[in-house]
């Protein structure tokens, strides 16, 4: 069946850090794959998404590259901020028409000042 | 504009026990699903429903769990008869029409629901 990954948290890093969450995925063709962000109190946000193999999502300095050969889609900022601060989820989507999302389970991202 | 709206925030209910979880989907969007976070699992689909109509009700356990979505107020998840392994957090989002990889889902902040 379909599954998703996640590095396990929590993670603790210190603000300008360079961030790396790893996801892996399992899935038969070709899945979108996307990256959700939940603030504390919050519900999730779309952070990013890609749609095919090669393509790279990008938004809030945030970026992931969907690889299909490795069946990977880890995210990755340069420096992060405090504001940064919150749970990572890694999905995937297979259906057309009706988005059955598959969740990671999550990594909970703590960035000190 | 009022995103997702799920409410109660926490909900503690005794074993056997029914729970009634609400979702008000953003204004405009006549599509809902709810997903379930068990600790420390991913969300799982539960169901997906139109405005009257249940669409996929695939990830949504047998028996004493149902969901509608009525032509005016908001949208319902009922658990009857709730057991400990009922207790997680439960995500509704909704979207403008039929969500496919380019249309976005917008969530609520989550109803956690707690079985003494």
């Amino acid at each position: 069946g379909n599954s998703v990954t996640q590095m396990e948290g929590p993670v603790t890093l210190s603000e300008e850090a360079f961030l790396t969450i790893n996801c892996t995925y399992t899935a038969t063709g070709y899945p979108s794959l996307f990256w959700y962000v939940q603030y504390p109190g919050e519900g999730l946000q779309l952070l990013l998404k890609a749609t095919k193999a090669d393509d790279k999502g990008s938004n809030k300095g945030f970026e992931a590259t969907y690889r299909k050969e490795t069946t990977s889609f880890h995210l990755e900022k340069g420096s992060v901020q405090v504001s940064d601060s919150a749970v990572y989820f890694c999905a995937l989507s297979r259906i057309q028409g009706a988005q059955k999302l598959v969740f990671g389970q999550g990594t909970r991202l703590t960035i000190n000042p | 504009n009022a995103g997702v709206m799920q409410n109660p925030r926490h909900l503690v209910r005794r074993r056997g026990q029914e729970a009634r979880l609400r979702c008000s989907p953003m204004k405009g969007h006549s599509h809902v699903y709810w997903y379930r976070q068990l600790p420390e699992e991913g969300l799982k689909f539960m169901v997906y429903l139109q405005k009257e109509n249940i669409i996929d009700e695939s990830g949504m356990p047998k028996e004493r769990f149902s969901a509608e979505f009525p032509k005016e107020g908001p949208s319902i998840l009922r658990i009857q008869q709730v057991v400990r392994g009922d207790s997680a957090a439960y995500f509704c989002a909704s979207s403008p029409r039929s969500a496919g990889t380019n249309e976005k889902l917008f969530f609520g902040s989550g109803t956690q629901l707690s079985v003494l």
